[in-house]
């Protein structure tokens, strides 16, 4: 069965500092993946996604994650930080079972950041 | 374009007590998922439609969850009877087809006392 790792729950950083936020994955295929950002009281936002080809995506707010086969991850970053990035992030895996596709997010990893 | 609606936002209710969910998805989508976010995880799908049809409801406690879609637009989620671990926040999602990205609502915070 499919499962998605986040390995770090909470994570501190300095503004204008670099962030990388770790996604490991378990599955036979190559799944689609994606990273969410959650603000307080709100719903998830799509940061980006990979479905195929160039394996560095671009995403909205400055982001970037880079899809590594051999080591089954997503990793999310970001050059600089700012106050405002300050919340939880979700990787999710999306991937075909029974006919339809399975969606399975992570724990996440709450990204405080430091003025 | 709008987004995904969810009403109510925040809900009170005690055990045993019966409530229930709304999701308008984003016009035109055929996908729509329930998933439900427990204080510090990540979302849990319950329910996946395409259209009006039931694609994947193997996480759903079918003993007080139901869902429906009828017409195969908005969508409905009821808790009957709730139980203290139902608190959570409830999410709505639509894709344009299974596969597709998904967009997310607001959710609704279910606090169960």
């Amino acid at each position: 069965a499919q499962s998605v790792t986040q390995p770090d729950i909470h994570i501190t950083v300095s503004e204008g500092a670099s962030l990388e936020l770790r996604c490991n994955y378990s599955y036979g295929a190559t799944p689609y993946l994606f990273w969410y950002v959650q603000s307080p009281g709100q719903g998830l936002q799509l940061l980006l996604k990979y479905f195929s080809g160039d394996t560095l995506v671009q995403g909205i707010k400055g982001f970037e994650a880079e899809f590594k086969r051999s080591q089954s991850s997503f990793n999310l970053r970001k050059p600089s930080v700012h106050w405002s990035d300050a919340a939880e992030y979700f990787c999710a895996v999306g991937a075909e079972a029974s006919g339809t596709y399975k969606y399975i997010f992570g724990t996440g990893t709450r990204l405080k950041v430091l003025a | 374009e709008a987004g995904v609606a969810q009403s109510p936002r925040y809900k009170i209710i005690e055990k045993r007590q019966s409530v229930a969910f709304w999701c308008n998805p984003i016009s035109g989508h055929a996908t729509l998922y329930w998933y439900q976010q427990i204080l510090g995880q990540g979302p849990k799908l319950l329910i996946q439609f395409q259209n009006n049809g039931v694609v994947d409801d193997s996480q759903l406690p079918k003993d007080r969850f139901s869902a429906e879609r009828l017409k195969g637009v908005d969508s409905t989620l009821k808790i009957q009877p709730a139980k203290l671990e139902d608190s959570a926040v409830y999410l709505c999602a639509s894709s344009p087809r299974t596969g597709a990205t998904q967009y997310f609502g607001p959710g609704t915070r279910l606090t169960v006392l």
